[in-house]
């Protein structure tokens, strides 16, 4: 069956250094989306990508589609203590929602 | 007002037992789901229901039956609980079935233990 894996599993940075994960199908995306949990909450969705090669920007935060659409990545530029959370991706094949969660990247941010 | 709401938010129980979790959302959506996050935070979809029809339906013991009274509702029902069961039980809901521009909107999710 379809596989997500992100990387890394899990990071510890001081406020303002800039954070990277990153997202890896073993299948082609039709789209892709991320989502944010935070601890001891529900995941909550950030963006959806769908074209091949695309780049978004929420603010601090720089999503990327491969061009293979089978990869992905979300950087956040001077992380801040509000990004603490789990980040998610989540993989969509195109056949009745199945959407396909990566398994985490956990960020951690200290003063 | 509250998109998607379960309860209840925590479930202890002991092994053997049966219990249902209820789920509702105010969203206008057709499809929703019950999805199962583990200790180690995996998120797993378990069944998707879209306007009151199962369209999946993951490999999960059969002990876990879903219920769809109506497209605002879902609910989770699960007999002869195990130790294993322990985990954090998500719904959500989105516009439609098929994915495209269509995210997730989850509930704040029902934490259950079973000892």
């Amino acid at each position: 069956g379809q596989q997500v894996m992100q990387i890394p599993q899990y990071q510890h940075v001081q406020e303002g250094e800039d954070f990277t994960t990153y997202c890896n199908s073993s299948t082609t995306l039709s789209n892709i989306q991320w989502y944010k949990q935070r601890p001891g909450g529900h995941p909550v969705f950030l963006i959806q990508l769908v074209k091949s090669g695309e780049v978004k920007k929420q603010k601090r935060l720089t999503f990327q589609f491969g061009e293979a659409k089978k990869n992905s990545s979300l950087h956040i530029t001077a992380t801040q203590t509000t990004d603490v959370g789990t980040y998610f991706c989540a993989g969509n094949t195109g056949t009745a929602s199945k959407l396909t969660f990566g398994t985490g990247t956990r960020l951690q941010v200290t003063l | 007002d509250t998109a998607v709401s379960q309860t209840p938010k925590y479930l202890v129980t002991q092994m053997g037992n049966d219990k249902s979790i209820k789920c509702e959302q105010n969203l206008g959506h057709d499809t929703m789901y019950w999805y199962k996050q583990d200790s180690k935070k995996f998120l797993k979809i378990m069944f998707s229901y879209n306007n009151k029809e199962l369209i999946i339906n993951e490999t999960v013991p059969n002990r876990f039956s879903p219920k769809s009274p109506d497209k605002a509702h879902l609910n989770l029902h699960i007999n002869s609980l195990e130790l294993g069961d322990s985990a954090v039980y998500f719904c959500a809901s989105s516009l439609d079935w098929t994915g495209d521009n269509s995210p997730l909107h989850f509930g704040n999710g029902t934490r259950l233990t079973v000892t």
